[in-house]
This record gives C-alpha cells, sequence and structure tokens, in this order.
C-alpha cells in the first residue's frame, strides 16, 4: 500500500517567515494529493490539493508543488501569521477510490 | 448546514469493556470512514463503507468492528477494550464526484481513554 513520509514534525518560525513543509510518497498510482490543516482541538479541514497533471497550484498565500518523477509533494505558507499555527497533514490518494493516505503531520508554530 | 457528528464526544472506560462509537451525517454522502489519530501517527485509517451495504477493512482493522446501519450512520465497536486503543477517532464523509476529490468532512471526534 501506499506510505507518505511528512517532514519536519514540528516548525516553529516568526510571524512573516515563510514556511515549507515536505512530504513523499511510495505509490506511483497516487495522483491527488491533498493538504488538511487542524487547529488545536478542531477537525482537519481540506485547505488545498492538487493533482497530479498540474506540477503547481497558489492560493492567497499558500501553494503547493508536485514533483511526479521524484515523488514528493510539497507546502509552502508565506508570510505566515499566528492563525497559521496548528499541524498540517498532507495526503496521497490514488484514482479509483481516492481513499487519502495521511503523513504523520507537522505542527507548525508562528510566534508573534 | 450540513455536518458530521459524533457521540460521545468524550469517553473513559475499563480494559474489557465493550464500547461503542456513534457518527452521525446530515451530507448526503454514500462514503463513510473511521479514522484514528494517536500524536506523531497522524490519521490512520479503521474501516471505511461506500454505501449502505459496503463494508472495508482500513490499515489498522485489528480489534474494531462497524456497522452502516443507514446512509447516514456509521457506528465503530470496540469489542473489548484495550489501553493501547486509547486515542482520538474521527469520523469521515465524502462525496468522489465534489468538487475536491472525494474531500474527507470530518466529525469534530470522540476522545476515547481505556484505564
Amino acid at each position: 500500500g501506499e506510505n507518505v513520509e511528512q517532514h519536519p514534525s514540528t516548525l516553529s518560525v516568526q510571524e512573516g517567515d515563510s514556511a515549507v513543509i515536505k512530504c513523499t510518497y511510495s505509490d506511483s498510482a497516487s495522483n491527488y494529493f491533498p493538504w488538511y490543516k487542524q487547529e488545536l482541538g478542531k477537525r482537519p479541514q481540506l485547505i488545498i490539493d492538487i493533482r497530479s497533471n498540474v506540477g503547481e497550484k497558489k492560493d492567497q498565500r499558500i501553494a503547493v508543488t508536485l514533483n511526479k518523477t521524484a515523488k514528493h509533494f510539497s507546502l509552502h505558507i508565506t508570510e505566515t501569521q499566528p492563525e497559521d499555527s496548528a499541524v498540517y497533514f498532507c495526503a496521497a490518494s490514488p484514482g479509483g477510490s481516492y481513499i487519502p493516505t495521511f503523513g504523520r503531520g507537522t505542527s507548525l508554530i508562528v510566534h508573534p | 448546514d450540513a455536518d458530521v457528528t459524533q457521540t460521545p464526544r468524550n469517553r473513559i472506560t475499563k480494559t474489557g469493556k465493550r464500547i461503542m462509537l456513534e457518527c452521525s451525517q446530515t451530507k448526503g454522502h454514500d462514503r463513510m470512514y473511521w479514522y484514528r489519530q494517536d500524536p506523531g501517527l497522524g490519521l490512520r485509517l479503521i474501516y471505511y463503507s461506500f454505501d449502505v451495504k459496503d463494508i472495508n477493512k482500513g490499515e489498522i482493522s485489528d480489534g474494531y468492528s462497524v456497522s452502516r446501519q443507514a446512509q447516514a450512520k456509521f457506528s465503530l465497536s470496540l469489542e473489548s477494550a484495550i489501553p493501547n486503543q486509547t486515542a482520538l477517532y474521527f469520523c469521515a464523509t465524502s462525496d468522489p464526484q465534489g468538487y475536491r476529490i472525494n474531500e474527507q468532512f470530518f466529525g469534530p471526534g470522540t476522545r476515547l481513554t481505556v484505564l
């Protein structure tokens, strides 16, 4: 089955800095890569996703990049704000079922 | 608003007890899931169901069972709870034809402690 590795497990930045979270996947059949954000005490929510036929996608201050050849994808957050503090999960999904396999999560802390 | 709900929200039980966690949804989705969240281990899939007559094991199904009583209801049972089943449990639903492919809509979670 699919195996998703996510790094780092913890990331601490100053407000206004950029943050990058990296994930790798093992199954070449995976073709959809969502990212979820979980604020403290809340449920995870999807914030951005990318399909395998696209190399990069942006939504305001967040962007995702995908390198299919290397089987890795990344989340980029620019101009970080304290409200970006949360746990972020990457996931990889195969075509057909699109059931996600999640990474272990990155705890992002943005210091004011 | 359409939502996913879970009961109970918190539960403390003892080793060997049978316990059921319940999930209901008003989103009209056919697909439902049970995940377990442990610190540092992410979200791991326990069971999933694509419709009322469909039940599938996930990554970590041992020690768990499920029942899909209706399109809107999916319950998770621990037949004989053990301490390493202490975790945060999430139910989720999805629509594979949605704008975002199979986006997982999570419930608020049930925090289970097994003593």
